[in-house]
């Protein structure tokens, strides 16, 4: 079955940037578009940004614009997504998820990875 | 704030029903997704594309819509169901996506 595997987790300094990567299997990794949502601790979800499946169209949240880059590797069925210049607020575990649509009127995610903790501390 | 907008949380007797309701000029347009999150865990679809629910999702979890306002309702709720609920769709503003901000669901 289809099946996302990230990366370990990371500790990082203020202003220090990160690079998680997440390994799909079980699915044509090629087919399909894939997102980075991430979650603070005791806070909700917050959908970060977006890859189409030949990885030449992104798109972020506004928030994340021109902090995070989200990439992609076909050849190894591999999703990335780096985030520049770390504050202590990027603390959070970070997920990459598939996505799915009907048309142009119904998106879902679905499956997940485990999720990569990443801490930013001095 | 959130494009999508949710009660912070519900409470409701075991067996009975509950709606969880997500508010956006989006879903107008968009159907809402449902997502269950337990805690230390990833989130779980639970339905997509107004009322489908992936296979190994009990029948008792349902969507429907209505304007702007789109609801979850779990019909007999179990113990099991307590958790943290969220809503998806596509923002108002072209190529983003937004999540609810949640709603906490106790089951008394």
């Amino acid at each position: 079955q289809a099946q996302l595997v990230q990366s370990g987790a990371e500790v990082k300094e203020p202003g220090a940037s990160v690079k998680l990567s997440c390994k799909a299997s079980g699915f044509i990794f090629s087919g399909y578009y894939m997102h980075w949502v991430r979650q603070a601790p005791r806070q909700g979800l917050e959908w970060m940004g977006i890859i189409n499946p030949s990885g030449s169209w992104t798109s972020y949240a506004q928030k994340f614009q021109g902090r995070a880059t989200v990439t992609r590797d076909t050849s190894t069925s591999t999703v990335y997504m780096e985030l520049n210049s770390l504050r202590y607020e990027d603390t959070a575990v970070y997920y990459c998820v598939r996505d799915q649509s009907i048309g142009d009127y119904a998106w879902w995610l679905d499956p997940w990875g485990q999720g990569t903790l990443v801490t930013v501390s001095s | 704030s959130s494009e999508l907008t949710q009660d912070p949380a519900v409470s409701v007797a075991l067996g009975q029903t509950v709606r969880i309701t997500c508010q956006g000029d989006s879903l107008r347009n968009y159907f809402a997704t449902w997502f269950q999150q337990k805690p230390g865990q990833a989130p779980v679809l639970v339905i997509y594309a107004k009322n489908n629910r992936p296979s190994g999702i009990p029948d008792r979890f349902s969507g429907s819509n209505s304007g702007n306002t789109h609801s979850l309702t779990i019909t007999g709720a179990q113990a099991e169901d307590e958790a943290d609920y969220y809503c998806y769709s596509r923002g108002i503003s072209g190529n983003r996506w937004v999540f609810g901000g949640g709603t906490k669901v106790t089951v008394l």
